[in-house]
């Protein structure tokens, strides 16, 4: 079993459709919890960053954090085509004196049609 | 100017060659990463460095030799390349090691 679950898709909506991507994880010691985007032959780019539990918003993003479930949400309102891309998932344990290394979920595949 | 850089975008190589990525970033940051992308867009940690100094190594054949000149570049030396290492490889870094990453937009690697 993989430390981090993420559906790969595709999820095909219309545009202006509200988007709900998730992952669950395994791993108890994880506090940091990011969404990253993927266009196709480019790299990931940072969306959101949370610590802990709780939600963040960011303009059409909200993240959310459930860590007593460990499963994390990143919701996208009104839709757009340009945000048709593969989106990840990735958390990391970080504190203490060691350095922990971000885990990524498998991205799930969006496709929003005009 | 382009944060993370990475050269070349792609690489296509005959199996038993040895061949190197670099990577420069101009962001300050103290740490830098690679990581491979395989054909299924799974991102696994290969290396990581702190500061010029390996924190962390998974485990990744000891063909792969990562190098740090300083803290703003990040190289990757593959010995006797395996079709197995066809993949995207992509160099990252962040402020700190709990921060989010910047990444930079990968080096195509196909081995023949």
């Amino acid at each position: 079993q993989k430390e981090v679950e993420q559906d790969p898709g595709p999820l095909s909506v219309p545009e202006g459709a509200i988007v709900s991507l998730n992952c669950t994880y395994s791993n108890s010691a994880f506090q940091y919890f990011m969404w990253y985007r993927q266009y196709s032959r480019k790299g990931p780019e940072l969306l959101m960053y949370t610590y802990s539990s709780g939600n963040k918003e960011d303009g059409r993003f909200t993240a959310q954090v459930d860590k007593s479930s460990k499963y994390i949400s990143l919701f996208i309102r009104d839709s757009q085509p340009s945000d048709s891309a593969t989106y990840l998932c990735a958390m990391s344990a970080g504190g203490g004196t060691g350095f922990q290394k971000l885990v990524f979920g498998t991205g799930t595949r969006l496709l929003v049609s005009p | 100017d382009t944060a993370v850089s990475q050269t070349p975008k792609y690489l296509v190589t005959q199996m038993g060659n040895d061949k190197s990525i670099k990577c420069e970033q101009n962001l300050g940051h103290d740490t830098m990463y690679w990581y491979k992308q395989d054909s299924k867009k799974f991102l696994k940690i290969m290396f990581s460095y702190n500061n010029k100094e390996l924190i962390i190594n998974e485990t990744v054949p000891n063909r792969f030799s990562p190098k740090s000149p300083d803290k703003a570049h990040l190289n990757l030396h593959i010995n006797s390349l395996e079709l197995g290492d066809s993949a995207v490889y992509f160099c990252a870094s962040s402020p700190t090691v709990n921060y989010g990453y910047t990444f930079g937009s990968g080096t195509r690697l196909t081995v023949v």
